[in-house]
């Protein structure tokens, strides 16, 4: 199957302090990694786009320096979230695609990580 | 700009029954695609179904299936004898913008009865 992992899976921090959450795609390479937000009880919003060794591209309203992505590998993703206040506690989930689809008619399936449930104190 | 409205917040269904789960959408692009996404209370995205703007027959599987109607823009989702298992939201969503982008509905909660 396609798994896709993030670490960790909740985090308490500070205000004001840095957290960086890890997206890997476990056994496959994504050509294209998804950051989304969800807060409760409503919809995953996009946050930004990332494909690996350039730059993500933000959704409007998305603070680029903010919510740093960087997209170091074709495994790995990683969301830091500087300088964090409370009303940036929310659920942070990834997606990544599967290189291997490429070509078929399954190409654009995502695959979700399970989530990292951010709380800022 | 792209849209998904699910215009039903909560459904009730009886096990073993059927239930159909609404949705529309709107995009400008002439190419898109469909997803229906299963989220338990544990928060994970689980894929359930994709259908294609061009695809001629409608998406089906397993136990899912996706009512395309691409003239009145809705997909919505079938599913076949419900198990209390598949008590969960369930969000539409539209991949557009050249097949980079996924928007998400607001979501259905749905509650299988015993």
């Amino acid at each position: 199957g396609a798994v896709v992992s993030q670490h960790p899976s909740r985090v308490i921090c500070k205000s004001g302090t840095s957290v960086k959450i890890e997206c890997r795609s476990l056994d496959f390479q994504a050509t294209t990694m998804f950051w989304y937000r969800q807060f409760p009880k409503q919809s995953l919003m996009l946050m930004a786009t990332s494909n690996e060794g350039s730059k993500a591209t933000y959704e409007q309203g998305v603070e680029k320096d903010k919510f740093l992505i960087n997209h170091a590998s074709l495994t790995l993703s990683t969301l830091t979230v500087t300088s964090a206040h409370p009303e940036d506690s929310s659920f942070y989930i990834c997606s990544a695609r599967d290189k291997r689809l490429a070509g078929t008619r399954h190409l654009y399936e995502q695959y979700f990580g399970p989530g990292t449930r951010l709380t800022v104190t | 700009a792209q849209k998904i409205t699910q215009t039903q917040p909560g459904m009730f269904v009886q096990e073993k029954e059927a239930v159909t789960l609404d949705c529309t959408y709107d995009t400008s692009d002439p190419s898109y695609g469909l997803f229906w996404y299963k989220q338990p209370s544990s928060g994970e995205m689980i894929f359930l179904i994709y259908q294609g703007s061009y695809d001629q027959q409608n998406a089906t599987e397993g136990r899912y299936s996706l009512n395309f109607q691409k003239a009145r823009k809705s997909a919505n989702l079938v599913i076949s004898a419900s198990q209390l298992g598949d008590s969960a939201m369930y969000f539409c969503a539209i991949l557009s913008g050249g097949y980079q982008k996924v928007t998400f509905g607001t979501g259905t909660k749905l509650q299988v009865i015993p």
